[in-house]
């Protein structure tokens, strides 16, 4: 298993600025996964974090808006840009030792509230 | 495109009832499927996994089931407990991971 922490564990944000979002992981792992869980809508695959190369964005979703960092196999930082009421959502972090086919381990969350 | 529904959406029972979650999916091309719990304001917690070659997986009083030709999952509860309240989301992984919208479970002391 995996045991992952997020900071912050939320913010209240006004419209037009930017919130990174941290997500530490305590042991290395090879694919961490953001995700967005928009209010009474199930979870959404942002993009794919890889470490040492740019991150794999999900149709609909691009790096401008979602700038991603994987500095390490234990750490990742998602930045919500410019960011508008639209995006107040649940920012989840995952991550799986065998890629997708195995089991997630998902963060404690990152509630965004935008004003 | 696959698409992933879980029925209900919502649950109610009393305390010590035996139930059973759905989840149902269109393209039966997968590698596994996972069950979740999600608590209120919180993250994921991994329940069960099955792997596309298996038929069920269980833990403690939580049995799964997979039946692929069908496109249909089940998550058994049994004996379930006030501490067995939470939302309960079924991932499907094949090209992508997709998850259904869940299926809040309120169980009734």
């Amino acid at each position: 298993s995996a045991v992952i922490s997020q900071k912050p564990s939320r913010d209240i944000c006004q419209r037009g600025t930017s919130l990174t979002i941290q997500c530490q992981v305590d042991s290395q792992v090879t694919m961490m996964f953001w995700y967005r869980q928009q209010p009474g809508q199930s979870l959404t695959l942002i993009a794919t974090a890889n470490q040492g190369s740019e991150a794999t964005y999900e149709s609909g979703f691009v790096i401008d808006k979602f700038p991603i960092s994987r500095p390490n196999l234990t750490f990742s930082t998602l930045t919500v840009s410019n960011m508008s009421p639209e995006d107040s959502s649940i920012y989840l972090c995952s991550v799986s030792a065998g890629g997708s086919a195995d089991t997630q381990y998902f963060g404690p969350g990152t509630r965004l509230t935008v004003l | 495109k696959q698409e992933v529904t879980q029925i209900p959406a919502a649950l109610s029972v009393p305390e010590g009832e035996n139930l059973v979650l759905n989840c149902s999916f269109t393209d039966s091309a997968i590698y596994n499927l996972q069950w979740f719990r999600q608590d209120p304001g919180k993250g994921l917690t991994s329940l069960l996994l099955i792997q596309s070659s298996q038929r069920e997986q269980t833990s403690g009083r939580l049995n799964a089931s997979l039946d692929k030709s069908s496109g249909r999952s089940t998550l058994y509860i049994a004996a379930s407990q006030p501490g067995d309240s939470a939302t309960y989301l079924c991932a499907v992984v094949g090209d992508k991971i997709i998850f259904g919208k869940g299926t809040r479970l309120h169980i009734l002391p």
